[in-house]
């Protein structure tokens, strides 16, 4: 069956540090790629989406690059900050409109120290 | 952007009780909300799928029988645990895509802390 696999955490960094958190994925098919972050306290938001190979999403610094030949999805910042920390999931989806179901990986709990 | 909510965003109940956990649209429609429990540190587990106007779609595993999935609207789905024991005690979340996209997207509600003593 379909499943994410993600770098255990925590990941711990200094303010202004560089970030990579991994991801790869098992699928049949053609998924949707997510990254999804949850701050404390509050529910999952999407942080970036890729829907095709080699498509890159991006959004508030963050980026991940679909690659279809290493079946990964890493998630990478140039510089973190404080109000980053907070838990990231990677997650895919497949099947039609209607019908999509989301397979979540652990978590990777970030934690950035000014 | 698309907002769900869900009531009550915590509850404290008695070993045997059903608890009713509701999750809503505000500003869009859904045909389709999925149901996911998630223990401390870990990963969402999607529980089940409430489809609006017909029965639920459970995943393997889930009793269905014990956690009793509304699709009441196009903007309201309930999670009724019934019997709650203390191995119920979670955080559950529910999400929706909206109806007008048809793409994978989806959106989150802030979950629910359930806490069976």
């Amino acid at each position: 069956g379909n499943s994410v696999t993600q770098m255990e955490g925590p990941v711990t960094l200094s303010e202004e540090a560089f970030l990579t958190i991994n991801c790869t994925y098992t699928a049949t098919g053609y998924p949707s790629l997510f990254w999804y972050v949850q701050y404390p306290g509050e529910g999952l938001q999407l942080l970036l989406k890729a829907t095709k190979a080699d498509d890159k999403g991006s959004n508030k610094g963050f980026e991940a690059t679909y690659r279809k030949e290493t079946t990964s999805f890493h998630l990478e910042k140039g510089s973190v900050q404080v109000s980053d920390s907070a838990v990231y999931f990677c997650a895919l989806t497949e099947g039609t409109s209607g019908t999509y179901k989301y397979i979540f990986g652990t978590g990777t709990r970030l934690k950035v120290l000014a | 952007g698309a907002v769900v909510s869900q009531h009550p965003s915590w509850v404290i109940c008695k070993s045997g009780t059903s608890v009713k956990i509701e999750c809503r649209s505000l500003d869009f429609q859904a045909t389709t909300m999925f149901w996911y429990r998630q223990f401390p540190k870990q990963s969402l587990m999607l529980m089940a799928t409430s489809n609006e106007g017909s029965k639920a779609t459970y995943e393997q595993g889930v009793e269905k029988d014990k956690f009793l999935i509304n699709h009441a609207s196009l903007t309201l789905s309930t999670l009724t645990v019934t019997s709650a024991h203390p191995e119920d005690s979670s955080f559950y979340i529910c999400s929706a895509p909206p109806l007008r996209t048809g793409g994978p997207e989806q959106y989150f509600g802030p979950g629910t802390r359930l806490t069976v003593t």
